[in-house]
Parts: C-alpha cells; sequence; structure tokens
C-alpha cells in the first residue's frame, strides 16, 4: 500500500466552474477526512466519514461542497460553481478508528486548487 | 466547541538546542486526544505524537515528548537535539470523536 492518494494534484478553472477531487485512502482505513488549507494557516475541518457514513460537516462548508465515500473506500469532493475563495490546498487523511489505535491521521498530499 | 490555540507564530532554535512548541486546548470532552504533526516545505502532514486524555504519562517518541499538563489544558511539544530537518510548520491538533481541530501552527526555524 502507497499511502493515501489524492488526485488531481492540481487543478486551475475558471471561476463558475465545477471541480471535483478525488480520494483513495489506506486500504484499511475505516475513516477519512477532508481539510481545507490556505497559505499559512492550518488545516481547516470539512467533513470527514466513517466507512461509508458521512458523519459531520463543517458549518464551513456551503452548499456547493459536497462530499462522497460511495462505497466505504474512496471518496470524491466536489465544489460547485467555484469560486475565487475556494483557491486553496484539499488535504485528504484516512485513519483506523479502533480503541487501540491512537487514532493519527495519515495525510495525502494534497489537490491545489486555483480559481482565476 | 473545540479550540486549539498555538500563540507562537514562528520560533528560532540553534541546532542541537531544545524547543518547546506552545499548545492549549479547549474542549468541555471527558475524553479526547491530542496530536502534533509537522508540516515541511515540501507540503506533507507527518504524524509525530498522540497523548491521549487519560493517559497519565506524558507521551515521547524519539526526540518528542509531550509536556500534558491536564490542569492548564496545555500540551506542549518539546524537541530534544534539534536537527537542521526540523526546520517545518509544526501544527497541535486535538479534540474528540472525528472532528479534530487544528491549531494555527508555529514555524519553527533550525539554525544552524
Amino acid at each position: 500500500d502507497t499511502g493515501v492518494s489524492q488526485d488531481p494534484r492540481h487543478k486551475i478553472t475558471k471561476r463558475g466552474q465545477n471541480v471535483t477531487f478525488r480520494c483513495d485512502p489506506i486500504s484499511e482505513h475505516n475513516r477519512l477526512y477532508w481539510y481545507r488549507q490556505t497559505l499559512g494557516q492550518g488545516p481547516e475541518f470539512l467533513t470527514y466519514f466513517q466507512n461509508e457514513a458521512q458523519l459531520e460537516k463543517s458549518r464551513l462548508l456551503s452548499d456547493r461542497f459536497s462530499a462522497e465515500r460511495p462505497k466505504g473506500s474512496f471518496s470524491t469532493l466536489e465544489i460547485q460553481r467555484t469560486e475565487q475563495g475556494d483557491s486553496a490546498m484539499y488535504l485528504c487523511a484516512s485513519s483506523l478508528s479502533l480503541e487501540s489505535n491512537t487514532g493519527e491521521l495519515f495525510f495525502g498530499e494534497g489537490s491545489r486548487l486555483t480559481v482565476l | 466547541a473545540q479550540k486549539i490555540t498555538q500563540t507562537q507564530p514562528g520560533m528560532f532554535v540553534q541546532e542541537k538546542e531544545a524547543v518547546t512548541l506552545d499548545c492549549t486546548y479547549d474542549t468541555s470532552d471527558q475524553s479526547y486526544g491530542l496530536f502534533w504533526y509537522k508540516q515541511p516545505s515540501s507540503g506533507e502532514m507527518i504524524f509525530l505524537i498522540y497523548q491521549g486524555s487519560y493517559d497519565e504519562q506524558n507521551a515521547t517518541e524519539g526526540r518528542y515528548s509531550l509536556n500534558f499538563q491536564k490542569a492548564r489544558k496545555s500540551a506542549n511539544l518539546v524537541i530534544s537535539a534539534s536537527q537542521l530537518g526540523d526546520s517545518a510548520m509544526y501544527f497541535c491538533k486535538g479534540g474528540s470523536q472525528g472532528n479534530l481541530i487544528f491549531g494555527k501552527g508555529t514555524k519553527l526555524s533550525v539554525k544552524p
């Protein structure tokens, strides 16, 4: 297993277009998280899944954002009608949620979005 | 509500010396975890160390240790014998369940 992978690594789009990011977590991990990070800031929590269930969604996430994890494996994050303020690095992370596990997150390399 | 505060935007340390990065947290949960991550300029987030709220001993991982003071709600990261490769952003993260909040980070620069 090569870890968490994200695709695409970079995306440049025009304002108003839709974009979709994909995340493939570490295969045995049951939790999957999406974060957004802008330059000089810490990652902002967006949402997380346990298996296929979306358990929590940040209030920061507007209706233009939607995330899915249909079979409890890979996940997609879609942003509709992109705005310049959506420009950021979108980080995906996965973890194994067990009582005996610290639950540390394993991050992908991120998908950088630039909205022109 | 959960909140993580890192009050040091930037820190300098001389190579081979120890440095402490501050983190305070605010949570009403009884059971929670505190994590530290390193983010080098290349961008990847690397897990360093974890402390559970019920752990009686301070966590240690190699040159990293966590100075956990539950009454003061602080979980400071101590890096001993700093190396040039330690130069990076350091983020404290904490909370319970899945909603784990990151602090704004501290940029550590190690001077030769």
